[in-house]
């Protein structure tokens, strides 16, 4: 079946550095991709998606783009904020599937030190 | 426009016993969905539900219930409470049921289940 994997944190950086979080899937179909991010003490919020094959996705500085290719869906950002800590999510859904629901990845947890 | 809202925050259960936990979604999303959350296995889907019909399940066992009201309200039970269910329960709505846009999930800030 689908699957998202993703690298295992915790990631630690300093303010300023630049990050990328490693993402993988696995799908028979042409699945839409999606970074969510889980503030301390929130729910998860979408960051990013992405629809099909070479797609960027972007928002607060985040960015990730479709690689049908390599099957990946990396998210990057250039300087990272100490706000920008907290677990991120790669997820995958197939709306060609009916009844298809979002799988998620177990999440990167990333710190960023002052 | 109010964000999901779950109740209660926290809870403290013993094992046997039983749980509800409540989830009112965005005004005007009637898909909603529940999710297990822990450190261990991430984040595991349990159920959807739409328009007070499950339309996916997870792989949990039958003590994992749930159903949803005629004003998208949802609730989740879980009976004879183990040990291992102690986890953060999120709560999701979406906007729609199919294309993109169903998976453009809005969270809920999760009940957080202690069994002792």
């Amino acid at each position: 079946g689908d699957s998202v994997t993703q690298m295992e944190g915790p990631v630690t950086l300093s303010e300023e550095a630049f990050l990328t979080i490693n993402c993988t899937y696995t799908a028979t179909g042409y699945p839409s991709l999606f970074w969510y991010v889980q503030y301390p003490g929130e729910g998860l919020q979408l960051l990013l998606k992405a629809t099909k094959a070479d797609d960027k996705g972007s928002n607060k500085g985040f960015e990730a783009t479709y690689r049908k290719e390599t099957t990946s869906f990396h998210l990057e950002k250039g300087s990272v904020q100490v706000s920008d800590s907290a677990v991120y999510f790669c997820a995958l859904s197939d709306q060609r599937i009916r009844d298809d629901k979002i799988i998620f990845g177990k999440g990167t947890r990333l710190h960023i030190l002052p | 426009k109010a964000g999901v809202t779950q109740t209660p925050r926290y809870l403290i259960k013993t094992r046997g016993q039983q749980v509800t936990l409540s989830c009112s979604p965005i005004s005007g999303h009637r898909s909603v969905s529940w999710y297990q959350q822990t450190p261990g296995q991430g984040l595991q889907f349990l159920f959807e539900y739409f328009s007070e019909t499950q339309r996916n399940k997870g792989n949990f066992p039958g003590r994992f219930s749930g159903r949803q009201f005629s004003n998208s309200r949802s609730e989740m039970n879980v009976s004879t409470l183990e040990l291992g269910d102690s986890a953060l329960y999120l709560c999701a709505s979406s906007l729609e049921t199919s294309g993109v846009a169903k998976n453009i999930q809005y969270f809920g800030a999760g009940t957080r289940l202690s069994v002792l």
